[in-house]
């Protein structure tokens, strides 16, 4: 079956500082990914998908995530941290068989700090 | 811009009620999810439909049911509640067309059981 591992459930960083969130998945078979993120008290807004292609994918808000297959990741990346970033963000994937339902990492929360 | 309706924000109900939690999808999308999310375990599939009258279990069904009599809604239906059963519900829809398309997340519906 598919899983979806976030390494560190809460990440810290400086405003301006990287922000690098850790996502590996299982399967011999790529899947589809997606991140999503979660401000408080709402529902998950899509950030970026990957889809079969190109490695690096640019999402919304200046996100972007590198899928590498020899290390079955797909880290999420921001160069400059903003304070409106402080959210949860979930790592998400499509597996094998039908149908599109999604496995979910278990979140990281993202503090930014002045 | 795709809308994902859950009927109430915040609900308490007491052990043993039955709760109705209702999602409405307004995109005519074939397919419909029902997530638990609890801090530290992200979220977690309880039942999701591919169509109108059918269902399928997801990784926790215990516990749940859900109905859908019309493509846009998918009620999600806790029998006996209980108080393992608090937590923040998400519902998600999304179109069958190819399976790297994204999932329309509700609000949430935060559920306290006492």
């Amino acid at each position: 079956a598919q899983s979806v591992t976030q390494l560190g459930s809460h990440v810290s960083v400086s405003e301006g500082a990287l922000v690098l969130l850790r996502c590996n998945y299982s399967s011999s078979v790529p899947p589809y990914l997606f991140w999503y993120v979660q401000y408080p008290n709402q529902g998950l807004q899509l950030l970026l998908k990957y889809t079969t292609g190109a490695t690096l994918v640019k999402g919304i808000n200046g996100f972007e995530a590198e899928f590498k297959k020899s290390e079955t990741s797909f880290h999420l990346t921001k160069p400059s941290a903003h304070m409106s970033d402080a959210a949860e963000y979930f790592c998400a994937a499509v597996g094998a068989g039908g149908g599109n339902k999604l496995t979910f990492g278990t979140g990281t929360q993202l503090k930014v700090e002045l | 811009d795709v809308k994902v309706t859950q009927s109430s924000r915040y609900l308490v109900k007491r052990t043993g009620e039955k709760v109705f939690l209702e999602c409405v999808q307004d995109m005519d999308h074939e397919n419909m999810f029902w997530y638990r999310q609890d801090p530290g375990l992200g979220l977690r599939l309880i039942y999701f439909s591919y169509d109108v009258k059918m269902k399928e279990k997801g990784d926790i069904p215990e516990g749940y049911s859900v109905s859908r009599e019309k493509k846009e809604r998918f009620s999600l239906i806790l029998e006996s509640a209980s108080t393992n059963q608090t937590s923040m519900y998400l519902c998600a829809s999304g179109s069958s067309g190819t399976r790297n398309s994204p999932l329309h997340f509700g609000n949430g519906t935060r559920l306290t059981v006492t």
